[in-house]
This record gives C-alpha cells, structure tokens and sequence, in this order.
C-alpha cells in the first residue's frame, strides 16, 4: 500500500552541527510536503512545507528539497540548537483522486549542548 | 483565539465502555481530521469531515464513528473501547482539504485497561 518512510528514527548531533531527515514516498500522486515538530507532551506544529513545483526551499536554519523523480524529500537543519530537539514527521498529501495524508513514523532528533 | 481545542486530555476507561472526543476549532476551517498517534508509528487518519453533516473514513476507522453536526465541532466516538485503542488522539483542521497548514489540537492521552 501506500507509505512514506522515514529515516533515521533517532538522530542525535551536537549543537552547532547539521541534521538530516530523509523521507521517501510511494504515491507519485502527492503534490504537497509538510514536516512538523512535535516537541515531547505537545501537539506537532508545523515548521515549513514544500510543493510539488518546487524543489528547495528555505527558512532561516530550516530547509526542505523535493526530488519528485526519486519520491524523496529531505529536511536540513543547520546550526542545530538544544531547543530544536523534539521528534520531527514528515508527511505526503494530495488532493487527486481522493484526500490523502500519510505520516512518516517520526525522527526523535536529540542537540546535545 | 483557541484554535483547536480537545476535551478530555486524559481519560482511562474499561474495555468495553464507550466514550465521545471532542474537538472543538474556532477559525471558520472547512476541514477536520482525527489521527492516532502510536510510538514508531506517526499520525495515522482515522475518520475526516470535509464539511457540516460529512464524514469520511481514513486508513484507520474500525472501531470509531465520527461527527460533524456543527462546522465548529468534530466528535470522535468510541462505541465498545478495546485495549488496542489505547493511543494518543489528535484532532486537525485546515482551512483546505489537504494541501495547507494542518492546526492540531492539544491531543488526548487514552488508556483502555
């Protein structure tokens, strides 16, 4: 069935270095590409998106790419600080052919200081 | 402005009991959404509403029933608990059916002994 995976499920860096999530999709259909951070006993909130027309995008330490040939999309974090720990998802979405978001099962990132 | 708000946060029932989720969003969303979230296993769609008086299944719906009698209100129902159905609930409204920023409520923690 369909699924988006997601890799590493733990990350743990020290602060000041970069963090990769890495997300791979299997509906060539979905057109659009949150990621959320759901820091721990809080609703996840989302930090930046990207669609299906765009290949990279970025906000201040946070950038997503989109390679829609592979079916994968990545989340970059620079600078990382103690406060962007939190478990982070990635999520497809499309509106074709019926409404449908699948989750990734999740990346818990530790910053140590 | 409340956003999305869930009531209860905790609850603990017996297998078997029945229960209603309340989500409640303040921000005029056509779009609500009811997920589970089980460790290592992201945020899995349980029943969604695309309007007042609509309701739709999601991957996850036995079990539950959903609905949506005010555009404001989205009620997730459990009719006989079962241990399985112990997880972490989320309710989600978009302005959008899918494609945008999902806003989610606080969660409920529910335990079914």
């Amino acid at each position: 069935g369909e699924n988006v995976e997601q890799h590493p499920s733990t990350l743990s860096v020290q602060e000041g270095d970069s963090a990769v999530i890495k997300c791979t999709y299997s509906d060539s259909a979905s057109n659009y590409f949150p990621w959320y951070k759901q820091e721990l006993g809080k609703r996840p909130q989302l930090i930046i998106d990207i669609r299906s027309n765009v290949g990279e995008k970025k906000d201040q330490r946070i950038a997503v790419t989109l390679n829609k040939t592979a079916k994968h999309f990545s989340l970059h974090i620079t600078e990382t600080q103690p406060e962007d720990s939190a478990v982070y998802f990635c999520a497809a979405s499309k509106n074709t052919g019926g409404f449908k978001t699948i989750f990734g099962a999740g990346t818990r990132l530790f910053v140590k200081a | 402005n409340a956003g999305v708000t869930q009531t209860p946060k905790f609850r603990v029932l017996k297998t078997g009991q029945s229960m209603t989720l309340l989500c409640a969003q303040d921000m005029n969303h056509e779009y609500m959404y009811w997920y589970r979230q089980d460790p290592g296993m992201g945020l899995r769609l349980i029943h969604y509403s695309v309007g007042e008086g609509t309701t739709a299944k999601g991957e996850v719906p036995d079990g539950y029933n959903v609905s949506r009698l005010k555009k404001q209100n989205f009620l997730l129902g459990l009719e006989s608990a079962a241990p399985s159905q112990t997880s972490v609930y989320f309710c989600a409204s978009t302005p959008k059916i899918g494609l945008t920023e999902a806003f989610f409520g606080q969660g409920t923690r529910l335990t079914v002994v």
